[in-house]
């Protein structure tokens, strides 16, 4: 049974086009979140939800907007793509802070 | 803004050697994990380290939390070639926010046959 799954796996597109991805945890987590993870392989946080509730937004461009419809849901919705968005974008899900579960990555890239 | 350096950031070593690799930071964490990451798929935790000065062994995997809790060691003892992957440190915050972690930039170990 897949923990935390995202899709698509890969995604390739043109600049300036907008596009999602989706996340699911079947986990019973409260607490979800999206990561970027650049070319050097450094993981960094960029948002995260509790129970629906936008509690960490890091300094992302507008053009990034994540949603939760529920609290096993976490999709990242952005818009005007640009090159440097370029990278594998990770959701993970945790019941505390000490431990989290990593989907397996969306690879995005922009053309 | 809480930092974590890991060093070194890339390791390539023969089968049955011994490792170490260094988190460091400046600032005082609630708590340290060291996950580990195969290429292709999303990190997975190894370990978490909670007291100053705590010890936790995982087979050949020994982790270490400083006695003040600003740094950690990953110690692999007779490295094998499935021990090839990106191994990150990633640090809780002590006291403010309780949900998000600092992630150190990684080290990317190969060992070869």
């Amino acid at each position: 049974d897949t923990a935390v799954s995202q899709t698509p796996k890969y995604l390739v597109t043109q600049m300036g086009n907008d596009k999602s991805i989706k996340c699911e945890q079947n986990l019973g987590h409260d607490t979800m979140y999206w990561y970027k993870q650049d070319s050097k392989k450094f993981l960094k946080i960029m948002f995260s939800y509790n129970n629906k509730e936008l509690i960490i937004n890091e300094t992302v461009p507008n053009r990034f907007s994540p949603k939760s419809p529920d609290k096993a849901h976490l999709n990242l919705h952005i818009n005007s793509l640009e090159l440097g968005d370029s990278a594998v974008y990770f959701c993970a899900s945790s019941p505390t802070t000490d431990t989290q579960y990593f989907g397996p990555g969306t690879r995005l890239t922009v053309l | 803004t809480q930092l974590l350096e890991q060093s070194p950031q890339f390791l390539s070593i023969q089968e049955g050697e011994n490792l170490t690799v260094y988190c460091n930071s400046s600032s005082v964490f609630s708590s340290l994990q060291w996950y580990r990451q195969e290429p292709g798929e999303g990190p997975v935790l190894l370990v978490t380290v909670v007291t100053g000065g705590e010890v936790k062994k995982l087979k050949r995997l020994t982790f270490q939390f400083g006695d003040a809790r600003k740094d950690s060691s990953l110690h692999i003892t007779a490295a094998q070639p499935g021990d090839t992957g990106l191994y990150l440190c990633a640090g809780a915050a002590s006291g403010g926010s309780n949900y998000k972690l600092t992630f150190g930039k990684g080290t990317l170990l190969t060992v070869n046959p």
